[in-house]
């Protein structure tokens, strides 16, 4: 129930497509969904984060789009760039409880084509 | 916005040395730190949840006498991995949390036992 599970595991697209990442979760009291992008070498990096009181958040490039009732959410990367080329990681809390921990998905490894 | 500090960035040791990796919150103090343990091409898995002036509570399968946990202040937290073994190798981070602020990652440490 605390599983996170995301895919696609690799994503190759093409510079300027839109590269779009999906996660599903079971644990409906989680209410707290952030993104994450990690370089090697690096520790990860909020990208953008959202709540469930809301269906999309955009900001910039980066859309969040969720769905309560189907218990998904998914990151969409438009005009793709092959800086954005990096692992993005999504993840899941119980967020407004104090020490809840992050629940991470697996992990998709993005390759932006120039 | 918030900054985590990890020190060191990497660190190569003996096999049955110790090493100790900081971690520290510079803007804020964190209610609550995280670490975690990340193997190549994988997601992060977390070792161990502590609050300050705590002890630390470790995840199953995580031997807390060998991985040392002290959160001695808000701003401070420190992870020492005792009489280290070639498959402690890894990449160690931290993150740092302040209820309802989210999360924020160090940049993350690889260690190497030789």
């Amino acid at each position: 129930q605390q599983q996170v599970k995301q895919s696609p595991q690799s994503l190759i697209v093409q510079k300027g497509g839109i590269s779009i990442i999906n996660c599903a979760y079971e644990n409906t009291a989680f209410d707290y969904f952030p993104w994450y992008q990690q370089f090697p070498g690096k520790g990860p990096a909020l990208l953008i984060a959202i709540r469930p009181d809301v269906s999309e958040k955009k900001e910039g490039r980066f859309t969040i789009s969720f769905n309560k009732s189907a218990k998904q959410f998914s990151l969409h990367i438009m005009d793709s760039q092959p800086g954005d080329s990096a692992t993005y990681f999504c993840a899941a809390s119980t967020g407004k409880t104090s020490g809840s921990r992050l629940t991470f998905g697996e992990g998709t490894q993005l390759t932006v084509n120039p | 916005g918030a900054v985590v500090s990890q020190h060191p960035s990497w660190v190569i040791c003996k096999s049955g040395t110790s090493v100790k990796i900081e971690c520290r919150s510079l803007d804020f103090q964190a209610t609550t730190m995280f670490w975690y343990r990340q193997f190549p091409k994988q997601s992060l898995m977390l070792m161990a949840t502590s609050n300050e002036g705590s002890k630390a509570t470790y995840e199953q399968g995580v031997e807390k006498d060998k991985f040392l946990i002290n959160h001695a202040s808000l701003t401070l937290s420190t992870l020492t991995v005792t009489s280290a073994h070639p498959e402690d190798s890894s990449f160690y981070i931290c993150s740092a949390s302040l209820q309802g602020y989210g999360y924020t990652f160090g940049s993350g440490t690889r260690l190497t036992v030789v």
